[in-house]
């Protein structure tokens, strides 16, 4: 069974932050993706990897970055928390190409 | 760019009435269109796929169609349950990438008992 965990399911930080959120997958999959979430907006793809230390932009990346120094491991980080990001985080990892995407619970993000 | 579009937004049945959520794409090249559904407060988890060389797939009460020369896909949900109310996502492969999805902006379904 495939086990995608997120690092914080609340979390409240303050505008300017550097934030970072973690995201650890139990399935020796090669893919993972970071997306945001928001109301009527559906999921956003914000960055993703194919594999250990490779990245690419998805369709929102503007004041995100990534890292992925593990296979088992993505990271997003904010590297200037603002307002607008605001938002539910969530984290996805697939085996291969046309794989079904699994999504690890999420981490509610509130920046004051 | 590539989307999905996804209606309707909201969706009222009554239980045991049929639910249907349609999707349409735009990029020829998908090929992999799963679905989702997202309980409230809780991941999305894959209900149901299916692939371009598949025209219908069912699994007891839920059911996919795709229509690759219209580019839509839908989600038939028969004999509704009040645990079938959540916000439900289409998705459509990109073509030519290693998985990236694209997602609709989902349809929350309501059944009341």
């Amino acid at each position: 069974d495939v086990k995608v965990t997120q690092s914080s399911r609340y979390l409240v930080k303050r505008t300017g932050e550097k934030v970072f959120l973690e995201c650890v997958q139990d399935m020796d999959h090669e893919n993972m993706f970071w997306y945001r979430q928001d109301p009527g907006l559906g999921l956003r793809l914000i960055y993703f990897s194919y594999d250990v230390k490779m990245k690419e932009k998805g369709d929102i990346p503007e004041g995100y970055s990534v890292s992925r120094e593990k296979k088992e491991r993505f990271s997003l980080i904010l590297e200037s928390a603002s307002t607008n990001q605001t938002s539910m985080y969530l984290c996805a990892s697939m085996l291969g190409g046309g794989d079904t995407q699994y999504f690890g619970p999420g981490t509610r993000l509130t920046v004051l | 760019g590539e989307n999905v579009e996804q209606h309707p937004s909201t969706l009222s049945v009554q239980e045991g009435d049929s639910a249907v959520i349609k999707c349409t794409y735009s990029d020829s090249a998908s090929n992999y269109f799963p679905w989702y559904k997202q309980e409230l407060g809780k991941r999305p988890q894959l209900i149901i796929d299916i692939r371009s060389n598949v025209g219908e797939k069912k699994d007891q009460r839920i059911a996919v169609t795709l229509n690759k020369t219209a580019k839509h896909f839908s989600l038939h949900i028969t004999e509704t349950q009040p645990e079938d109310s959540a916000v439900y996502f289409c998705a459509a492969s990109v073509g030519g990438s290693q998985g990236n999805l694209i997602f609709g902006k989902g349809t929350k379904l309501s059944v009341k008992p």
